[in-house]
């Protein structure tokens, strides 16, 4: 079955550096990868979305890169503000469905 | 505004008790799903439909049932055959114009503890 790993340790970063979070899959290649954002007690927010012929997508601060080769996904947050501070979900489509398997998360912390 | 809504915020279930989460969206969205989520681990599939009067089971289904009569609506209920019910319940929903391609908004979640 599909394993997705992302790092359970919290990432803490200061704020102005970009900060990289990682998603590793294992098995097949999914067509699509998204990215969330989770607030406490919250439900998650979609973020950007990621085609397995794309390299590379851009939304403001926020880069997702998507190799193939490598089953990963680095999702990228620049000049980072305290208010990024969250878990950020990746999640893969199983193919030719529309349900999506998660990761974990990580949790993001941006230091003032 | 657009969106969705579950209800209650917190539930509280008894022992052998079956207890119903409430999810309606006004997104006119075909797509709802029902995702468990627990510390440390990712959001689990618990049950979706892609359309009214139709629905799949999830990766973990057991314990667990659903209903879709309307498309606006679709409430979980917890069965006392779920032995571990205590969770965080998040209801999504989405409109699928390419499989895989859609992107799933989600609700504010429902977190369900045993007395």
């Amino acid at each position: 079955s599909q394993k997705i790993e992302q790092n359970s340790e919290a990432l803490n970063i200061q704020e102005g550096k970009t900060a990289t979070l990682t998603c590793n899959y294992t098995n097949y290649s999914p067509a699509y990868l998204q990215w969330y954002r989770q607030d406490p007690g919250r439900g998650p927010v979609f973020l950007l979305l990621i085609r397995e012929n794309e390299k590379e997508k851009r939304k403001e601060r926020l880069k997702v890169t998507f190799d193939t080769t490598l089953k990963q996904s680095l999702f990228h947050i620049t000049a980072s503000q305290p208010a990024d501070s969250a878990t950020y979900l990746c999640a893969l489509n199983r193919p030719g469905t529309y349900k999506y398997i998660f990761g974990t998360g990580t949790r993001l912390k941006v230091l003032a | 505004d657009g969106g969705i809504t579950q209800s209650p915020k917190y539930l509280f279930r008894k022992e052998g008790q079956n207890v119903t989460l409430s999810c309606e969206q006004n997104l006119n969205h075909d797509a709802m799903y029902w995702y468990r989520q627990d510390p440390g681990q990712g959001l689990r599939l618990i049950y979706y439909s892609q359309i009214v009067n139709d629905f799949q089971k999830g990766d973990i289904a057991e314990g667990y049932s659903v209903s879709r009569e309307k498309k606006e609506s679709f409430p979980l209920t917890v069965t006392s055959a779920q032995k571990n019910p205590t969770a965080f319940y998040l209801c999504a929903s989405s409109s699928p114009q390419l499989a895989g391609e859609e992107t799933q908004y989600f609700g504010p979640g429902t977190r369900l503890l045993v007395l």
